[in-house]
């Protein structure tokens, strides 16, 4: 069974500081997605990663897939109150692409 | 982008009694729905996969007896809570995708209290 491990599971930061959530799997995907989804609302797609060490940015947020596509973090500069949310990480297999691994989810507070 | 209307957004009900949810495509043709349940600050736990005029696909643990799934039309698959009890109070959110977008589109879910 395909796992996605992320970390940490909850995070309450001041405004200004900087944070990084973490995915890590034991095996490889084809792609990982990250997602934000607020209180009583569906999760919205923030990135795609495809390739091995890909690196994309997103204003403040910045996304990595690592060189073996096993691993993807999120890193945020400067966090704002608006950045509240739960954040998801889900990884694809080449041959379901559709059927998502989902990681645990960081619910992230962001106090003023 | 692609939008999927999920109805309705919060539901109370009596325990006993069914509820059923609805996910709409709106703007392109969903050969693939995906229902996921959720608990608060928790990730999202799929339920089952439905594909356009086929039997829905349960993950391991979930009753299909108790979550009746109908995929009808390209645009619409159905989540049927039957005989409700508190214990599935809880957050339901589809997904759904098209046969040429590689991409997941969610509803904005479902949020059940059964009584």
């Amino acid at each position: 069974t395909q796992l996605l491990e992320q970390s940490p599971q909850f995070l309450s930061i001041q405004e200004g500081e900087n944070l990084t959530v973490y995915c890590n799997s034991s095996s490889v995907f084809s792609s990982l997605q990250w997602y934000r989804q607020e209180p009583g609302e569906g999760p919205v797609l923030l990135v795609t990663v495809v390739t091995g060490g890909e690196v994309k940015k997103l204003k403040r947020l910045t996304f990595q897939f690592g060189d073996a596509r096993k691993d993807s973090s999120l890193h945020i500069t400067a966090a704002q109150p608006g950045d509240t949310g739960l954040y998801l990480c889900a990884g694809a297999n080449a041959g379901n692409n559709r059927k998502l691994i989902w990681g645990l989810g960081t619910s992230l507070a962001v106090n003023p | 982008g692609a939008v999927v209307s999920q109805h309705p957004s919060w539901v109370i009900c009596k325990s006993g009694t069914s509820v059923k949810i609805e996910c709409r495509s709106l703007d392109f043709q969903a050969t693939t729905m995906f229902w996921y349940r959720q608990f608060p600050k928790q990730s999202l736990m799929l339920m089952a996969t439905s594909n356009e005029g086929s039997k829905a696909t349960y993950e391991q643990g979930v009753e299909k007896d108790k979550f009746l799934i109908n995929h009808a039309s390209l645009t619409l698959s159905t989540l049927t809570v039957t005989s409700a009890h508190p214990e599935d109070s809880s957050f339901y959110i589809c997904s759904a995708a098209g046969q040429v977008v590689e991409k997941l589109f969610f509803g904005s879910g479902t949020q059940l209290s059964v009584l």
